[in-house]
């Protein structure tokens, strides 16, 4: 079965320091999505960014970008320029490619990012 | 600008309540989704509808009850619930079901006492 891990429950930065959040997850499939999720207090959950497995680029979204190491299954997230709007909770997701009637997406615990002024 | 809307946005009912969740996309979305959320923790998938019909139901209890009356529409019918059903209840939709990208509405907090 898929797993996905955010070993940091908890992480600060600085505003305008940048700041990377990790993810690691077991799959053996070749071919999978990887995902960022953002979820700021009583708001909505977005889409911050996301990878195709099977690209080699690493996926950027102006601030926001992956280190994507698909042999070591890591997919960090990399915030430059930190602004006080980048504080909250931050989900990593997997999903496979070819999920036929297997469609969830696997999330990791989440890691609660504070941004100091 | 959240492109899924949920109603209400709070929701406090008693055990014996009927009640109901509503959640509207008009992104011409073809799949729809329920999640439960439980504070600081990821969503848990609940049921699946892909073109208007129930694809996956995550074992949820029977006191839960999804409908669908079109592809923009998404319901849940709550019944007898329990307190620990207290949680938010995110909807999302996307392109189809195997397009992983979701977009969520903003969620309805549910308290049951």
């Amino acid at each position: 079965a898929q797993t996905v891990t955010q070993s940091q429950p908890e992480m600060s930065v600085q505003e305008a320091e940048t700041v990377t959040l990790s993810c690691t997850y077991d799959t053996s499939e070749s071919d999978y999505y990887l995902f960022w999720y953002k979820q700021p207090p009583s708001r909505q959950m977005i889409l911050v960014i996301r990878q195709e497995a099977y690209k080699q680029q690493n996926a950027t979204e102006n601030r926001f970008s992956v280190n994507f190491q698909k042999a070591a299954k890591s997919f960090s997230l990399k915030i430059s320029d930190s602004q006080l709007g980048d504080a909250a909770m931050y989900f990593c997701a997997y999903r496979r490619a070819n999920a036929g009637n297997n469609r969830k997406l696997i999330w990791g615990l989440g890691t609660s990012l504070a941004v100091n002024p | 600008d959240t492109e899924v809307t949920q109603t209400p946005k709070h929701l406090v009912m008693g055990m014996t309540n009927k009640k109901s969740l509503k959640c509207e996309q008009h992104m011409g979305h073809r799949a729809m989704y329920w999640y439960k959320q439980k504070a600081k923790k990821p969503p848990e998938l609940m049921f699946v509808y892909s073109y208007e019909k129930l694809s996956i139901n995550e074992s949820v209890p029977s006191r839960f009850s999804p409908e669908c009356p079109n592809s923009s529409l998404l319901n849940l019918h709550l019944h007898a619930l329990q307190p620990e059903d207290s949680a938010l209840y995110l909807c999302a939709s996307s392109r189809t079901a195997n397009t992983g990208e979701l977009f969520f509405g903003e969620g309805s907090r549910l308290t049951v006492l």
